[in-house]
């Protein structure tokens, strides 16, 4: 079976344009989550959606949107870039929600980076 | 804000030795996981340990957790070259849930492991 994928794997822009990342999921996994991951730290969670619902939303800025479609793949829409928005974005799928003690499965990431 | 703090934040160790990596923790949580990354792309999920258990093991990994001191612990035997990876500890934060949502996992800065040949 096909884990989490990513597209792009690596992606240049320029300081305020705008860009959009997407995420298959493992089949038959109804959560996506994204995350940032600035270089030396720990990925930071960006949104949570379940059942093509958001149920959870992180400390970033409203420049940051995402969306799950009826198939389960999700987009993460980023506004408006910033130099501070370089960083690895990584998709991750579950069964269900976190909620039920759920392990994540990750996608290798898109490389983000902003001139 | 990032909750976990991983300790050490590099840990160099001869291959064959245990390695061990500590977490601690601000907030009560429903789990605690651990997850490994190579060469910066995709977490591998490695052991989930809830808050009602105190030590579980996988393989050669064992890990401890104690919501009293708010910290948990992961144990590597037998380490072996294939182990150089960041491994992080991640939280759930909350106890219970009141079946409006979830949020997501807090992680921590995460500990650089190599592992000398």
């Amino acid at each position: 079976d096909a884990g989490v994928t990513q597209s792009p794997t690596h992606l240049i822009k320029t300081r305020g344009q705008h860009v959009t990342l997407r995420c298959s999921p493992i089949s038959g996994h109804k959560s996506v989550s994204w995350y940032q991951q600035v270089l030396g730290q720990g990925p930071q969670f960006i949104f949570q959606y379940y059942e093509k619902e958001e149920r959870g939303r992180g400390n970033f800025p409203d420049r940051f949107s995402a969306r799950q479609f009826p198939n389960y793949s999700s987009e993460l829409n980023v506004n408006a870039l910033l130099l501070g928005d370089s960083a690895l974005y990584l998709c991750a799928s579950s069964r269900q929600s976190l909620a039920t003690n759920e392990k994540l499965f990750f996608g290798s990431g898109t490389q983000l980076s902003v001139l | 804000s990032q909750q976990g703090e991983e300790d050490p934040q590099a840990l160099s160790i001869q291959e064959g030795e245990n390695a061990t990596m500590n977490c601690s923790y601000k907030t009560s949580i429903n789990n605690l996981q651990w997850y490994r990354q190579n060469s910066g792309r995709g977490l591998v999920h490695l052991i989930l340990i809830r808050s009602n258990e105190r030590e579980k093991h996988s393989g050669r990994l064992r890990v401890t957790l104690d919501t009293s001191k708010k910290s948990s612990s992961l144990l590597i035997t037998a380490s072996r070259a294939a182990d150089t990876a960041s491994y992080f500890c991640a939280t759930d934060p909350r106890e219970t849930y009141s079946g409006g949502g979830a949020d997501g996992l807090t992680f921590g800065k995460g500990t650089h492991l190599i592992i000398q040949p």
